[in-house]
């Protein structure tokens, strides 16, 4: 069975960091490319990052690109999302999820992490 | 980057009755297409990708039709457990990914 724990979320400051973790088990990791997803209190589910299966490749959001870093590590079958520069348009529930075998839709996903950024 | 518009907004269906999304992309997608449901306080679920292919475990009461820029999740008879929150994907032309505003079905 295929599951995905995020943590890390919490309350930062405007400008502040957070560091979102999640971990994943039930499957091969290092095979399959993975994604976070957010969404916003109210509002629709907003992309905002894709990592290949072997990290080396990564893709952003306009909204998070050079704030955020998407990273992996498949020994320890975990992803990271290093958040920097934070915003109060980051507030959201971030989702982790595993992507499809070769297309980039969501098959599994996390339960979330509720990310708040409010002074 | 692809805009995809998900009607109507709030659609209200009785239990047992025939409920009819509409996805629509502002340039061809292809058959690149996922739906998902969501459910108050829970994460999405993938139900429909490659536009027609039902997820492991989906009830056989959802379809999903069409290819290029237009899309349909069909669910052919409403249960109580489907009332929720439907968005359409694209994942054709990226980055960036792209979600419909999605389509909430509700209790009439």
């Amino acid at each position: 069975e295929v599951q995905l724990l995020e943590s890390g979320g919490g309350l930062a400051q405007p400008g502040g960091s957070l560091r979102l973790s999640c971990a994943a088990s039930g499957f091969t990791f290092s095979s399959y490319a993975m994604s976070w997803v957010r969404q916003a209190p109210g509002k629709g589910l907003e992309w905002v990052s894709t990592i290949s299966g072997s990290g080396v490749t990564t893709y952003y959001a306009d909204s998070v690109k050079g704030r955020f870093t998407f990273s992996r590590d498949n020994s320890k079958n975990t992803l990271y999302l290093q958040m920097n520069s934070l915003r109060a348009e980051d507030t959201a529930v971030y989702y982790c999820a595993k992507d499809g075998a070769y297309d980039h839709f969501f098959q599994h996903w996390g339960q979330g992490t509720l990310v708040t950024v409010s002074s | 980057e692809i805009l995809m518009t998900q009607s109507p907004a709030t659609l209200s269906v009785s239990p047992g009755e025939r409920a009819t999304l509409s996805c629509r992309a502002s340039q061809s997608v292809s058959s690149d297409l996922a739906w998902y449901q969501q459910k108050p306080g829970q994460a999405p679920r993938l139900l429909i990708y490659g536009a027609s292919t039902r997820a492991t475990d989906i009830s056989a009461r959802f379809s999903g039709s069409g290819s290029g820029t237009e899309f349909t999740l069909t669910i052919s008879s409403l249960q109580s457990e489907d009332f929720a929150v439907y968005y359409c994907q694209q994942y054709n032309n990226w980055p960036p990914l792209t979600f419909g505003g999605g389509t909430k079905v509700e209790i009439k």
